[in-house]
């Protein structure tokens, strides 16, 4: 089955550095969804794109849709302790397949 | 407030034993899922219904059923066939774009 892949699966930072997960799909995507998890919390639906190229930004966080629709990415400016958290990208068809997640700790 | 209820949060049970877990939304949504989570991972879909009394198996069905009677309601029950039922169960429904998931049961068989 179709799969999406994230890299990296860990990452630890600093409070104040960047931080970016990439996402991955050998085939090509109709839409990218990206969502957070909390620790021992639920995913929580964070923005959808679904164009070619497509750039979309919530206030420190940058989302990219890959010109290919085949690749993602979710860049954190001047990351908090507040976000921490697994980081999933998911491509929604009649139902979500998730990426395997970037799991991002933050340091004080 | 609108949402999806999940119930209960921790549940306990004897290997050999069904259990049902509760997932109620006020939403409006056609479409539910059911998602099981271990330690560490992404989200595995178990089933989906997009429509009253119907449903569909995701990609590890074997060992789950549901039930979709009510457009509120979709129950599931993990049965004694599963076998290695302990896990973080979601539930989400969703009408377009982005899903609602629930707060999550997190099921421990002993």
């Amino acid at each position: 089955g179709q799969q999406v892949m994230q890299i990296p699966q860990y990452q630890h930072v600093q409070e104040g550095e960047d931080f970016t997960t990439y996402c991955n799909s050998s085939t090509t995507l109709s839409n990218i969804q990206w969502y957070k998890q909390r620790p021992g919390g639920h995913p929580v639906f964070l923005i959808q794109l679904v164009k070619s190229g497509e750039v979309k930004k919530q206030k420190r966080l940058t989302f990219q849709f890959g010109e290919a629709k085949k690749n993602s990415s979710l860049h954190i400016t001047a990351t908090q302790t507040t976000d921490v958290g697994t980081y999933f990208c998911v491509h929604n068809t009649d139902k979500l397949i998730f990426g395997t997640g970037t799991r991002l700790q933050v340091f004080p | 407030d609108g949402g999806i209820t999940q119930s209960p949060k921790y549940l306990f049970r004897k290997e050999g034993q069904n259990v049902t877990l509760s997932c109620e939304q006020n939403l409006n949504h056609d479409a539910m899922y059911w998602y099981r989570q271990d330690p560490g991972q992404g989200l595995r879909l178990i089933y989906y219904s997009q429509i009253v009394n119907d449903f569909q198996k995701g990609d590890i069905a074997e060992g789950y059923s549901v039930s979709r009677e009510k457009k509120e309601s979709f129950p599931l029950t993990v049965t004694s066939a599963q076998k290695n039922p302990t896990a973080f169960y979601l539930c989400a429904s969703s009408m377009e774009r982005g899903y609602t998931f629930g707060s999550g049961t997190r099921l421990t068989v002993v």
